[in-house]
């Protein structure tokens, strides 16, 4: 069955502090991984697809990486506006259309 | 731009009643998908459809269903309410059919069951 694990499930930072949030998915064929940024009582908001292993993508104070295994978002010098609930999500073969398939998630609060 | 729109934002309703969700895709988007997301959880795939057909479904009871008009917006219909359909219900519109797409997704509708 197609999965993903997002860890850990709270983390809470000072602003400054770096660090990564991890997201290890078990599918039968990747198609596609999804980082998100949900804010409370809010959808979900694209932040990068990567789709083949030693892939990285960035943006601004977000970085993320790809494994055959595993992915990470780094969070370099975070600030308070980055608190949030970062969502990690599967695109996999045989999966019904072309469904997102999401972890958890890992909420982020940074404090000043 | 306008986003991706869904209405109403808020609903409450009782048990066996029931309610119909809209959404409105990105100007030129085909394919609109649904997730159920409850309280500290990640969304979950209820419908995927495009071009109108349906291409996708989750594992969810036949009380819900769905359809896209010709002008690509979607309703969600969910029948005889349980408490357990409480939850955050999430329009996703997308520009395509195939992998690889981010979708970009509406702000919800909070359905409350009581």
């Amino acid at each position: 069955e197609d999965q993903v694990t997002q860890s850990p499930e709270a983390l809470r930072l000072q602003e400054g502090e770096s660090s990564s949030l991890n997201c290890s998915y078990t599918v039968s064929g990747l198609r596609g991984l999804f980082w998100y940024r949900q804010d409370p009582g809010k959808g979900p908001e694209f932040l990068f697809t990567l789709y083949s292993a030693g892939e990285e993508k960035e943006k601004e104070r977000l970085k993320a990486t790809l494994t055959k295994k595993e992915s990470f978002l780094h969070i370099t010098a975070p600030k308070p506006e980055d608190s949030a609930t970062y969502l990690c999500a599967v695109q996999a073969v045989g999966q019904a259309g072309t469904a997102l398939i999401f972890g958890k998630g890992t909420t982020l609060s940074v404090s000043s | 731009d306008a986003g991706v729109t869904q209405s109403p934002t808020h609903l409450i309703k009782t048990r066996g009643q029931q309610v119909t969700l809209r959404c409105s895709p990105i100007s030129g988007h085909k394919s609109v998908s649904w997730y159920q997301q409850v309280l500290g959880q990640g969304p979950q795939f209820i419908f995927q459809y495009y071009e109108k057909e349906e291409r996708g479904r989750g594992n969810f009871p036949d009380r819900f269903s769905a359809r896209q008009f010709p002008n690509y917006s979607s309703e969600l219909n969910v029948n005889a309410l349980l408490l357990g359909d409480s939850a955050l219900y999430l329009c996703a519109s997308g520009g395509g059919d195939s992998y690889g797409y981010g979708y970009t997704f509406g702000s919800g509708t909070r359905l409350t069951v009581v």
